[in-house]
């Protein structure tokens, strides 16, 4: 079945540090794939998606690139700031193994940005 | 604009006793999902609906219960509630047209001792 693997936290960076969290999938066929991000005391929200192969998914600064040939989705952000302090989890849906309307998800990272 | 709503925010029960979980959404969604959320294992899913009336296991079902006799309702209950069901629940909505983008409540922290 689709599983998602995500590096483990939690990742500590100064402000306007550089963010990369790697993100890896197994599936078959072609699953689409997103990064959700839960702030403290909330639910889940999506951040960004890519659909097909080559894809940028983009939003507030993120963006991950969907890699069929190293099955990645790998988020970045060239500059955080505080208040990106969140735990952020990477899923995917669909492929030949999975339905269009359930989500896998990663354990998920906590970031924190100091000031 | 309320969205998707859960109730209670906060539960403390005891081993054994019978906990309701409720989730409403406004939107007419068709899928409904419940997750739970742990340290270790991110989230998880333990039931869900495709529409009133229908609704299936998801990964981790044993000692839970659902219903959905209404579209906009998707009532989780813990029947015998257990220590290792203490965790954050998340009920969550999805569309027909929007096939891939969850909606999710703001969760119950539910402590079971």
């Amino acid at each position: 079945g689709n599983s998602v693997t995500q590096m483990e936290g939690p990742v500590t960076l100064s402000e306007e540090a550089f963010l990369t969290i790697n993100c890896t999938y197994t599936a078959t066929g072609y699953p689409s794939l997103f990064w959700y991000v839960q702030y403290p005391g909330e639910g889940l929200q999506l951040l960004l998606k890519a659909t097909k192969a080559d894809d940028k998914g983009s939003n507030k600064g993120f963006e991950a690139t969907y890699r069929k040939e190293t099955t990645s989705f790998h988020l970045e952000k060239g500059s955080v700031q505080v208040s990106d302090s969140a735990v952020y989890f990477c899923a995917l849906s669909g492929g030949s193994g999975g339905s269009n309307y359930k989500l896998t998800f990663g354990k998920g990272t906590l970031l924190t940005v100091n000031p | 604009d309320a969205g998707i709503t859960q109730s209670p925010r906060y539960k403390i029960t005891e081993t054994g006793r019978q906990v309701t979980l409720m989730c409403h959404q406004t939107w007419s969604h068709s899928y409904m999902f419940w997750y739970r959320q742990d340290l270790g294992h991110g989230l998880r899913l333990i039931y869900y609906s495709a529409a009133a009336d229908i609704t299936d296991k998801g990964e981790v079902p044993d000692g839970y219960v659902v219903s959905r006799s209404k579209t906009e309702n998707f009532p989780l209950t813990l029947e015998s509630a257990t220590r290792s069901q203490t965790s954050v629940y998340f009920c969550a909505s999805k569309g027909q047209g929007s096939r891939e983008k969850l909606f999710f409540g703001s969760g119950t922290q539910l402590s079971v001792l």
